[in-house]
């Protein structure tokens, strides 16, 4: 099946600080990755499209200065948390679709990334 | 804007006594419909997708089913590594974003 990996799952880092969360598709081409942001007890919140090749689409709320998204291949897309501060700790999860589905709501979801800001 | 509200929050069941979990949706649209398995610490596990009312889909113990207003996932006989959150999520046409409930914690006890 498809894999996703993503690293680190786990980070712990000072405020001010910035982090870098990658997202590899493993053994499948894609397009169009996805990056979420999970609160305990509340659901999967977009934040942002990346399509390899070109700028991400952020969501509503999202600010495109401080989560910086990099989709620079097929198989790789970044997600850097630039001057993290506590409020930023949270689960970071990226996902894929297959390059051949570009509409499907199928994803591929990576292990997510536990963020931690002191 | 998109919807989905799932319920119950949490369900707590004995192994082998069969239930069944709500997913109610607003979409402008249906492309499609998914179930998603999410186990603590992990990212979500792609189960079904349903594209039109009437539609099943089946895994082991898993049936899915959906309606214009909702869709039910049904636990047959369940066993504890049947113990995660479920979640449910939507897709309008035209759109690429999926949408997801908030899920409901499913807990098998032997």
């Amino acid at each position: 099946g498809a894999v996703v990996s993503q690293h680190p799952s786990r980070v712990i880092c000072k405020s001010g600080t910035s982090v870098k969360i990658e997202c590899r598709s493993l053994d499948f081409q894609a397009t169009t990755m996805f990056w979420y942001r999970q609160f305990p007890k509340k659901s999967l919140m977009l934040m942002a499209t990346s399509n390899e090749g070109s700028k991400a689409t952020y969501e509503q709320g999202v600010e495109k200065d401080k989560f910086l998204i990099n989709h620079a291949s097929l198989t790789l897309s970044t997600l850097t948390v630039t001057s993290a501060h506590p409020e930023d700790s949270s689960f970071y999860i990226c996902s894929a679709r297959l390059a051949g589905n570009p509409n499907t709501g199928e994803l591929f979801f990576g292990e997510g990334s536990r963020l931690t800001v002191l | 804007e998109d919807q989905v509200t799932q319920s119950p929050e949490a369900l707590r069941l004995q192994e082998g006594e069969s239930s069944s979990l709500n997913c109610s949706y607003t979409v402008s649209g249906l492309r499609g419909l998914f179930w998603y398995r999410q186990d603590p610490g992990k990212g979500p596990e792609f189960l079904f997708t349903l594209y039109s009312a009437g539609e099943e889909k089946e895994k082991e113990r898993l049936k899915a089913t959906l309606t214009k207003k909702e869709s039910f996932l049904h636990i047959t006989a369940p066993k504890p590594e049947d113990s995660a959150t479920y979640l449910c999520a939507v897709q309008a046409k035209g759109y690429q974003k999926v949408t997801f409930g908030t899920g409901t914690k499913l807990q098998v006890i032997p």
